[in-house]
């Protein structure tokens, strides 16, 4: 079983609806969570981090549950700039980071 | 301030050719990390520099590759006898400190094996 797993999707949504992605994560250990963004043929970049009471940085949301060992991205009111590959991450200890495999969204005019 | 840098952006080797790949960190940060990516793949880990710390290499997958990093800045991968299974998008990322910080790739170097 992958560390990270993802809905690789693709998710395809109109501009201006809400979307949500899950991620579960199989290692109890892990202790950070973090979202990064990968535009097509670029490289990644941080989005959020996500804290175990939740935070929120305009129209993202990001929420983790331990208990269930998964972790939640939200976005409202979608941008067609919103299109792109978002990456669930972990990470525990001196260890490196895990990735998932990412979930494709794409944002429809 | 200048981001993570890597070189070459693109190469093209035959089967059996070495390579080096070169990776520029921000300065002042003591972490560094390669990667790859395939097509439609997620990150592939392959090895961790931390400090003066022993490097990670748990993610090197066989012996033809290596990756040192001199005066705890530039950072080189080498795969020697390449295969065609070795084309994929090289990544290099820094952090301030450790794995938890926010992690900064460059733009990665395209490897394509022929």
């Amino acid at each position: 079983r992958k560390e990270v797993e993802q809905d690789p999707g693709p998710f395809n949504v109109p501009e201006g609806a809400t979307v949500a992605f899950n991620c579960t994560y199989s290692n109890s250990a892990s202790q950070s969570f973090f979202w990064y963004r990968q535009d097509c043929r670029k490289e990644p970049k941080l989005l959020m981090s996500v804290y175990s009471s939740g935070n929120e940085d305009g129209r993202f949301t990001a929420q983790l549950n331990r208990a269930s060992q998964y972790i939640s991205l939200l976005i409202r009111d979608s941008k067609l700039s919103d299109s792109a590959t978002y990456l669930c991450v972990s990470h525990r200890g001196n260890t490196p980071l895990v990735f998932g495999k990412g979930t494709r969204l794409s944002v429809i005019a | 301030g200048a981001g993570v840098s890597q070189s070459p952006s693109n190469k093209v080797t035959e089967k059996g050719k070495d390579v080096e790949l070169r990776c520029d960190p921000i300065s002042g940060h003591t972490a560094l990390y390669w990667y790859r990516q395939s097509l439609g793949q997620g990150l592939e880990f392959l090895i961790y520099f931390q400090g003066n710390s022993a490097p990670d290499k748990s993610g090197l997958p066989s012996d033809r590759f290596s990756a040192e990093r001199t005066g705890g800045s530039v950072s080189t991968l080498t795969i020697q006898r390449t295969q065609q299974e070795d084309s994929a998008v090289y990544l290099c990322a820094s952090s301030l400190r450790g794995a938890d910080n926010e992690q900064f790739f460059g733009p990665g170097t395209r490897l394509t094996v022929l």
